[in-house]
């Protein structure tokens, strides 16, 4: 595709349920983003993929959290026994390369966790 | 900590007035300083990307300067429309991470 897509776009999950968020970024594109956005603030860092090696995770808020990327292409967020406070926008950004290219980003997964 | 302060956080204007969106970041290693608008319930769209090399790029009425020494980008929005109305951030852009602001609300009254 064109851009980086994201899916689902919507997932509401029961508090204690386990989801799976997927990000295509853009073919090609090396370098992997997540972040999450909370209501009102900006996207916050979570992890950082280079090809297939995760390269920073420091921003993943607990254990319960988990990326992978096993083919340098695709990448799913796992978010284990989902909490209220997990509630948020998860976006994707990938690009080319390099550390001064553009990123592009996906439309986002809004998440609820009721 | 690296920080990207946004001002003002929101603006509201009437259409054809000309603005100024404010943005200040601490630490000048940056690699770049991206402009993103944000619309409700949609993902960002890359406006204008400035590398630290350059102190401005522009895109139709859009102009967004950089200067390092200070931490401060602005982007400038010429004869503002209502279609313009969306949350803007600014995102530095160090080693391998982008650090976003708050955004600024912008609100263009037709």
């Amino acid at each position: 595709g064109a851009g980086v897509s994201q899916s689902p776009r919507y997932k509401v999950a029961k508090r204690g349920q386990d989801v799976a968020l997927r990000c295509d970024p853009i073919s090609g594109h090396v370098s992997l983003f997540w972040y999450q956005q909370a209501l009102g603030q900006g996207p916050e860092f979570l992890t950082y993929f280079q090809n297939e090696a995760q390269l920073d995770k420091s921003g993943l808020p607990s254990d319960r959290f988990f990326a992978e990327r096993p083919e340098g292409s695709v990448s799913t967020l796992k978010i284990q026994r989902t909490q209220q406070e997990d509630s948020a926008v998860y976006l994707c950004a990938s690009r080319v390369t390099g550390l001064d290219t553009e990123a592009f980003f996906g439309q986002g997964t809004r998440l609820t966790v009721v | 900590k690296q920080e990207v302060t946004q001002i003002p956080a929101a603006l509201s204007v009437p259409e054809g007035e000309n603005l100024v969106l404010n943005c200040s970041f601490t630490d000048s290693a940056i690699y770049n300083l991206q402009w993103f608008r944000q619309d409700p319930g949609k993902g960002l769209t890359s406006l204008l990307l400035i590398q630290s090399s350059q102190r401005e790029q522009t895109s139709g009425r859009l102009n967004a300067s950089l200067d390092k020494s200070s931490g401060r980008s602005t982007l400038y929005i010429a004869a503002s429309q209502p279609g313009d109305s969306a949350t803007y951030l600014c995102v530095r852009g160090s080693n391998y991470k982008l650090t976003f602001g708050k955004g600024t609300l912008l609100t263009v009254n037709p």
